[in-house]
């Protein structure tokens, strides 16, 4: 079992709508939840980081159930530059150390 | 600010070459990482550094050697390339343990 798993879509979705994407993680000493976006052949640069309380930054809202080890993120009212792969990532103490691990990436695309 | 610098942004390798793909932070972060990512396999840890001058072994380690003379530059070598080392590499680095890691632009290598 990857120690970081989420759908890998394509999601497509028209403009205005809402959409979720889910992650689980296997590690339950995982310390710290993020969601990425990453542009086609560009680097990953982060979304937002995801707690506990859950959080919310304008139109995206991140989710962490620990006791599930699930992460969600939530997109309102989709933009056509939401289009990207987003990427769920755990910074976990594990077989290599104090690292981040990442799931596939779940891709997105916003239809005129 | 710079932030994390690679360089070459992409190169063509000959099987059997050397190559030495750089990597540059000014944000001072103590820890560093190489990934690789390849199409359906998301990024993978090559290796990665806590502190200058200790280095770890990630999930695909082999064929390839790292150095962290100090904090701010960690290069990644290949001795010898093959054409599975075809890949585009990203070099992170992230300030303390359970904070966001910040990605250089990646490296496009191509070995042929």
């Amino acid at each position: 079992r990857k120690e970081v798993e989420q759908d890998p879509g394509p999601f497509n979705v028209p403009e205005g709508a809402t959409v979720a994407f889910n992650c689980t993680y296997s590690n339950s000493a995982s310390q710290s939840f993020f969601w990425y976006r990453q542009d086609c052949r560009k680097e990953p640069k982060l979304l937002m980081s995801v707690y506990s309380s859950g959080n919310e930054d304008g139109r995206f809202t991140a989710q962490l159930n620990r006791a599930s080890q699930y992460i969600s993120l939530l997109i309102r009212d989709s933009k056509l530059s939401d289009s990207a792969t987003y990427l769920c990532v755990v910074n976990m103490f594990g077989n290599y150390g104090q690292n981040f691990v990442f799931g596939p990436g779940t891709r997105l695309s916003v239809l005129p | 600010t710079a932030g994390i610098t690679q360089a070459p942004t992409s190169q063509i390798l000959a099987a059997g070459r050397s190559m030495t793909l750089r990597c540059t932070q000014d944000m001072r972060h103590n820890a560093m990482y190489w990934y690789r990512q390849d199409l359906g396999l998301g990024l993978r840890l090559i290796h990665y550094s806590n502190t200058a001058g200790t280095t770890g072994k990630g999930e695909v380690p082999d064929g390839y050697s790292v150095s962290r003379a100090n904090t701010d530059d960690f290069p990644l070598t290949l001795a010898s390339a093959v054409p599975s080392q075809t890949s585009v590499y990203f070099c992170a680095s992230s300030d303390r343990p359970n904070t966001e890691a910040f990605f250089g632009q990646g490296t496009r290598l191509t070995v042929v």
